[in-house]
């Protein structure tokens, strides 16, 4: 089965411009969730879909990140305009739901330079 | 609120020497523990986790931890290091969400693993 996928690997943008990342989980997986981690401290919780609905957003950071995932497949998520703080990695995690031993399968994760 | 201590920033160690990483957390109810390995270019991998039952868990890789509620640790060990294991190494906790399986994770901030020959 192929893993959960995440592209762009690498993006640098200008402080100001857009970016948006992508995530495929793997096929069959309701639940996908966002993480991301800043340069040298701790992977922190974005956001949870249960399909496409929104089951938690209490880690979003602020209202210039908009996660969507449209007809509960991949998910994407949009930083606009960026900021020099929203540099780090994002990961990308899917499990199966009504499995409560189904473990998190994470993306290589986006590298995101803000500049 | 829950949160995870990984005291050790960086570890440097000797191929074929035993290791142990350490992991304290802080969690109000049953915490559910999980150690996850990042080598380079990689995403996290499981090495394992705890739910409940036996405090000394068993993982992949050769990788083994223990639970103890006690000193709310999760240390991880290993008794012989290859060079492979050089990676970073995160402690999370969280809880089940019943209905859907896995909840949000509180992850510490990693370890770096070193090997030296």
């Amino acid at each position: 089965e192929a893993g959960v996928t995440q592209f762009p690997s690498h993006s640098v943008i200008e402080k100001g411009q857009t970016v948006t990342l992508r995530c495929d989980p793997i096929s069959g997986h309701d639940n996908l969730y966002w993480y991301r981690r800043v340069m040298g401290k701790e992977i922190k919780f974005l956001l949870h879909f249960v399909k496409e609905s929104k089951q938690d957003e209490s880690g979003m950071p602020n209202n210039r990140f908009l996660a969507e995932r449209t007809g509960g497949t991949y998910s994407t998520l949009k930083v606009q305009p960026a900021e020099l703080e929203d540099s780090g990695v994002y990961f990308c995690a899917s499990s199966r739901t009504g499995d409560v031993n189904s473990p998190l399968h994470f993306g290589n994760g986006t590298r995101l330079t803000v500049t | 609120a829950q949160s995870v201590t990984q005291p050790d920033i960086h570890i440097t160690v000797s191929e074929g020497a035993s290791l142990e990483l350490r992991c304290n957390y802080s969690y109000g109810a049953t915490p559910y523990l999980f150690w996850y390995v990042q080598s380079p270019g990689q995403g996290l991998q499981l090495l394992l986790k705890y739910f409940s039952g036996d405090t000394l868990v068993q993982g992949i890789k050769g990788f083994e931890a223990e639970f103890k509620r006690s000193q709310s640790s999760f240390n991880l060990r290993k008794p012989s290091v290859h060079w492979s294991d050089a990676a970073e190494y995160f402690c999370a906790v969280g809880s089940l969400i019943s209905n859907f399986g896995n909840e949000k994770l509180t992850f510490g901030t990693g370890t770096r693993l070193t090997i030296i020959p």
